[in-house]
Formats: C-alpha cells, sequence, structure tokens
C-alpha cells in the first residue's frame, strides 16, 4: 500500500531533550516536506526536500533541523525543543510540483 | 505574496443542507494550483481535489463540487445534501509553479448535524 509513515504518532517531552520524529514513504517521491498545523493558522511548512542531501528552510524552519540521506526518510530533528513547539506535525511526500501531496498520518507532540 | 483566506472558520448545517466553503488565493504567478483538503476528527489530511490555473472547468464528484474562478480568485467547495460524516475541518491550498509548498488557508471547520 502506498504510504507515508511516521513515528511516533505522539510524544510527550521536556524542554531542552532532543527528539527526532521519523518520516518513511514507499511511493519513491523525489520532494518531501513537514509541516507543522497549530490553531487558527492552517498548515506551515518546515522543511523541504526535492532530493537526497538537497533540503531547504520553508516559512518556520527555527528550532528544527532536517536530512535526506535516503529517497525514502526525511526525520525532522528537534534538538532542543522548546513548548512553541507543541503542534501537530505532519510530513509529506509528492511527485513534484503541483502534484497532489500525500501525508502521513501525523505526529502530536507536546513540549513541558 | 502568497495568500489563501478561507474567511469562514466553523458552519454548522443540519443533515441534507447544501453548504459551500468559501476559498479564495492571491498570487502573483500565472501557473499554479488549487487543492481541497479533508481533515476528519481523526486528524489525518484527505485530498479531494487539485486543480491548475489553467483549468477553470469546474468538477462535480459525487455530492462534491467545485466552483473555480479566476476572475474572483476563489475555488469554493460545495457539498450538496450534507451528511453527518462530512464533519471535518477544510482546508483549501496554493502551491505555485517553482515550489512543492502548499500554502493553506486556516481551514473551515464543518459540523452537520443529524
Amino acid at each position: 500500500e502506498a504510504q507515508v509513515t511516521q513515528n511516533p504518532r505522539y510524544l510527550i517531552t521536556v524542554t531542552g531533550k532532543k527528539l527526532t520524529v521519523t518520516c518513511s514513504q514507499n511511493m519513491n517521491h523525489e520532494y518531501m516536506s513537514w509541516y507543522r498545523q497549530d490553531p487558527g493558522l492552517g498548515l506551515r511548512q518546515i522543511y523541504y526536500s526535492m532530493n537526497v542531501e538537497v533540503t531547504d528552510k520553508g516559512d518556520v524552519p527555527e528550532g528544527y533541523k532536517v536530512s535526506r540521506k535516503e529517497k525514502r526518510n526525511f526525520p525532522l530533528i528537534l534538538e532542543s525543543p522548546s513548548p512553541n513547539q507543541t503542534s501537530l506535525y505532519f510530513c509529506a511526500s509528492t511527485t513534484g510540483v503541483g502534484n497532489e501531496q500525500f501525508f502521513g498520518p501525523g505526529t502530536r507532540l507536546t513540549v513541558l | 505574496a502568497q495568500k489563501v483566506t478561507q474567511a469562514q472558520t466553523e458552519i454548522s448545517v443540519v443533515e441534507k443542507e447544501d453548504v459551500t466553503l468559501d476559498c479564495v488565493y492571491e498570487t502573483r504567478d500565472t501557473t499554479y494550483y488549487l487543492f481541497w483538503y479533508k481533515q476528519p476528527p481523526s486528524g489525518e489530511l484527505v485530498f479531494l481535489i487539485r486543480r491548475n490555473s489553467f483549468d477553470e472547468q469546474n468538477e462535480i464528484s459525487g455530492r462534491y463540487s467545485w466552483n473555480f474562478q479566476k476572475s474572483t480568485s476563489s475555488f469554493n467547495f460545495t457539498i450538496t445534501a450534507s451528511q453527518v460524516v462530512d464533519s471535518a475541518v477544510y482546508f483549501c491550498a496554493l502551491s505555485e509553479d517553482d515550489t512543492d509548498k502548499l500554502i493553506f488557508g486556516t481551514g473551515t471547520r464543518l459540523q452537520v448535524f443529524p
């Protein structure tokens, strides 16, 4: 089944404790992105990647890192999480510009 | 600058009523793409439709229909004979030709009561 998977689905952590949210897609898509969803703000892009080893900042990259060492994986790293990073995070992948984006199931992160 | 506005924060209807969700967008590009996604209470994002800027034909899919009007920069979504299962948050989104980034509106929460 074609899908985007994310882990963990739920995470409660404390300020400053490094964490990684994994994202994997099995559709051989070149483009992958991370979004965060906050009430009243919709979804905003954090980082994106157009191919292996090619990543760039989206609209809200502060406090996040990403890497793209393999085509299928695009982990999101929070080196020192803060409470303002409490949010619902979505990973997405697509074949290219203008095409449907396939979203993962979301990761609900709470930073205390 | 690119922007998507969904002015209706929340809409409540009774089952079988028709409902239209509004979406207004801003872009300087001549080539762009518009999307609607549904987010049910379970939280996942479900793709509904994609339209490119050169295709102004309206589309109907079952009880769903979309009205794309470039003259008013709108891409409205109508649900005919709404059902309780239509209760969800609906997002309109825009992407431009040089990026895969989706610019989302703030969403419209639709509640359909039996």
